[in-house]
């Protein structure tokens, strides 16, 4: 079945230690997304891309870094995770140019920090 | 005013009843709207778009109103099933693909 996949499903860092998220997709949608969702909170979108064109919303801190090395894969790269970091991190695709198209979101990444 | 506003709940109702979701939103160029669902600690999935002219699958029904930039979801015959938080979605603005979620309502059918 066509999907979107994230790895690892739970993942526990040190505070300050460099971790990176996965998230690969079979629906060869080539718009990706990266959400942090907080609990009891609406999911925040922090970056997007449209292709490769990369799209960082205004308040997402640097410490948050993204690569799409291409159309089935997308990273989101966490330079220093802070205990305000722990959060799930949900990956969504959707088809560009139609602003109805649905978001299809995988089954998102627990982040811990320790 | 936040982008998309909606009533958290928890909305507590027995199997079988009839419960109805509200939810604001600010842009008036907003052309796409949508409720998902979201299960505890699971990732959100489209429950249905909205429509202007309104629209229905099975027990559920969705409204919008533009003029006054609002949204409705109509849960009738309530199952155990449906408990669930349910996310009022909308797009940013005009022609784009970003979404912006209200942080859900949160629904507990009971037997």
């Amino acid at each position: 079945d066509a999907m979107v996949i994230q790895n690892p499903r739970y993942q526990v860092t040190q505070f300050g230690k460099p971790v990176t998220l996965s998230c690969s997709q079979t629906l060869n949608h080539n718009v990706m997304y990266w959400y942090q969702q907080k609990s009891s909170q609406a999911p925040k979108l922090l970056f997007h891309y449209y292709d490769k064109d990369f799209n960082n919303e205004a308040d997402t801190p640097d410490n948050f870094q993204s690569r799409r090395p291409n159309t089935s894969f997308c990273f989101l790269d966490i330079r220093s995770p802070g205990l305000g970091d722990a959060a799930m991190y949900l990956c969504a695709t959707s088809r560009e140019g139609l602003a109805g198209n649905e978001q299809f979101f995988g089954p998102g990444t627990r982040l811990t920090v320790l | 005013r936040k982008e998309v506003e909606q009533d958290p709940g928890p909305f507590n109702v027995p199997e079988g009843a009839t419960v109805a979701f509200n939810c604001t939103y600010s842009n008036s160029a907003s052309q796409s709207f949508f409720w998902y669902r979201q299960d505890c600690r699971k990732e959100p999935k489209l429950l249905m778009s909205v429509y202007s002219s309104g629209n229905e699958d099975g027990r559920f029904t969705a409204q919008l109103n533009r003029a006054s930039q609002y949204i409705s979801l109509l849960i009738r015959d309530s199952k155990l099933s449906d408990s669930a938080t349910y996310l009022c979605v909308v797009n940013v603005g005009y022609n784009t693909d970003k979404l912006i979620f209200g942080t859900g309502t949160r629904l507990q059918v009971f037997p």
